[in-house]
């Protein structure tokens, strides 16, 4: 079974600071999927980003970017310029490659962003 | 992508009875799941609702606590039976297509029973 960890519950940084929150998984699986997703206080679930294990390039996307660490198993967020829009819950999850496309998540980091 | 609307968004039940939690996905999607989301904790996986078929629940979830219908490719509905104050909780439904990784998700159902 597939586990993933998020080892800081909370995180909080002023407005255009960097922050970068952790997550570690355990898997056995060779080819997998792996999710950065935000839940506001609305309560809406947003994908942030996404990697694919077999692509060894980090994704990017606008100032959200990952550092993927396959062999140790780590999936970093980091994110530059923060604003307070990107206030959230953050979880990281896994999907297996073939399958059901359940997603796994990790526990969640609660981030504020302060002005 | 997909638009999920859940309903209700939010609901107050005595313990005992029961509670259906709809979800409608504005395109034909393959896969539909619920998941549990407890007060400040992570998302769980209920079940995969499939179509024209038995869910396929995952471990400690049964079909008698957690009744799922999914009549077509758009909607599908959980039930929440005979709830007790442990089952207070978010309830999110998800959709997505096979061959694309992202899933959308509903805004939740925030369960409270009393």
């Amino acid at each position: 079974a597939q586990t993933v960890t998020q080892s800081q519950p909370e995180m909080s940084v002023q407005e255009a600071e960097t922050v970068t929150l952790s997550c570690t998984y355990d898997t056995s699986e060779n080819n997998y999927y792996l999710f950065w997703y935000k839940q506001p206080p609305s309560r809406q679930m947003i994908l942030v980003i996404r990697q694919e294990a077999y692509k060894q390039q980090n994704a990017t996307e606008n100032r959200f970017s990952v550092n993927f660490q396959k062999a140790a198993k780590s999936f970093s967020l980091k994110i530059s310029d923060s604003q307070l829009g990107d206030t959230a819950m953050y979880f990281c999850a896994f999907m297996k490659h073939l399958g059901a496309q359940k997603l796994v998540f990790g526990q969640g980091t609660r981030l504020t962003i302060n002005p | 992508s997909a638009v999920i609307s859940q309903k209700p968004s939010r609901d107050i039940c005595q313990r005992g009875t029961s509670l259906t939690i709809q979800c409608q996905v504005d395109s034909q999607v393959t896969m539909m799941f619920w998941y549990r989301q407890q007060p400040g904790q992570s998302l769980t996986l209920i079940a995969t609702a499939n179509q024209g078929s038995e869910a396929t629940y995952e471990s400690g979830f049964v079909i008698d606590k957690f009744p799922i219908s999914r009549p077509n490719l758009t909607f599908s509905t959980l039930t929440v039976s005979n709830m007790s104050p442990e089952d207070s909780s978010i309830y999110l439904c998800s959709a997505s297509d096979m061959g694309n990784t992202e899933a959308f998700f509903g805004q939740g159902t925030r369960l409270t029973v009393v």
